[in-house]
């Protein structure tokens, strides 16, 4: 059975950086592609960042690019993001997500769902 | 503003069937597959639909999806007060560098 947790959420200030962490248990971490998905306060889900199952590719939202970076330890089953130059919009909660495609495509989409960190960015 | 439109509230009574819509694009879903969420409040969201039509196991069959164009569908027959929640449909875009793009949402009451 797989299961993401999420963890290292807090309240940061503007302009900080933060990282948080995804274990993932109960599949093979190193044949799937991996999302982070966020969803702030009262909020629609919009998409963060995908890494592929190998880890040669990522992928990330216009909105965070160049702020944020995925990457995975095969050896931990673990994600991470790390969050940088954050923002108040980035205040939401981030979820960790395991890809449907695997080794096969990215373009598969997102399967199972951690129950999420929050992350609040305030002054 | 989403690429992806979807209506932001629907209803219908017990029994009844339901159609959820999901509009875009050519580069978007006219050309890659759709998925469909569904969402709890306070809850992570949880795969319905993939591929288009397809259903994870434990969904049950009155949960169906379809597409057509440039439109994808999400259809729930025999509805139930315990279909009350909100629904998200997501799907690749070409024309993105951040290419994954979900809909706005919509939340579906059971009346």
């Amino acid at each position: 059975q797989v299961h993401l947790v999420e963890s290292g959420g807090g309240v940061v200030q503007p302009g900080t950086s933060l990282k948080i962490s995804c274990a993932a248990s109960g599949f093979n971490f190193g044949g799937f592609g991996m999302h982070w998905v966020r969803q702030a306060p009262g909020k629609g889900l919009e998409w963060v960042a995908l890494i592929s199952y190998d880890g040669t590719r990522t992928y990330y939202a216009d909105s965070v690019k160049g702020r944020f970076t995925i990457s995975g330890d095969h050896s931990k089953s673990t994600l991470y993001l790390q969050m940088n130059s954050l923002r108040v919009e980035d205040t939401a909660v981030y979820h960790c997500v395991k890809d449907l495609g695997g080794a096969l495509t990215d373009r598969y989409g997102m399967e199972v769902w951690g129950p999420g960190t929050t992350v609040t960015v305030s002054s | 503003q989403s690429l992806l439109t979807q209506p932001p509230s629907a209803s219908g009574t017990p029994g009844q069937r339901v159609t959820i819509s999901c509009s875009g694009s050519s580069s978007n879903i006219g050309s890659n597959t759709v998925n469909w969420y569904q969402q709890f409040p306070g809850m992570a969201p949880k795969l319905l639909i993939y591929l288009d039509d397809r259903r994870p196991s434990g969904v049950p069959d009155r949960f169906s999806g379809s597409k057509s164009g440039s439109s994808a569908s999400l259809a729930i027959s025999g509805l139930q007060s315990e279909d009350e929640a909100d629904y998200y449909c997501a799907t690749w875009d070409d024309s993105l560098s951040g290419p994954w793009v979900f809909g706005g949402g919509t939340k579906l009451t059971v009346l």
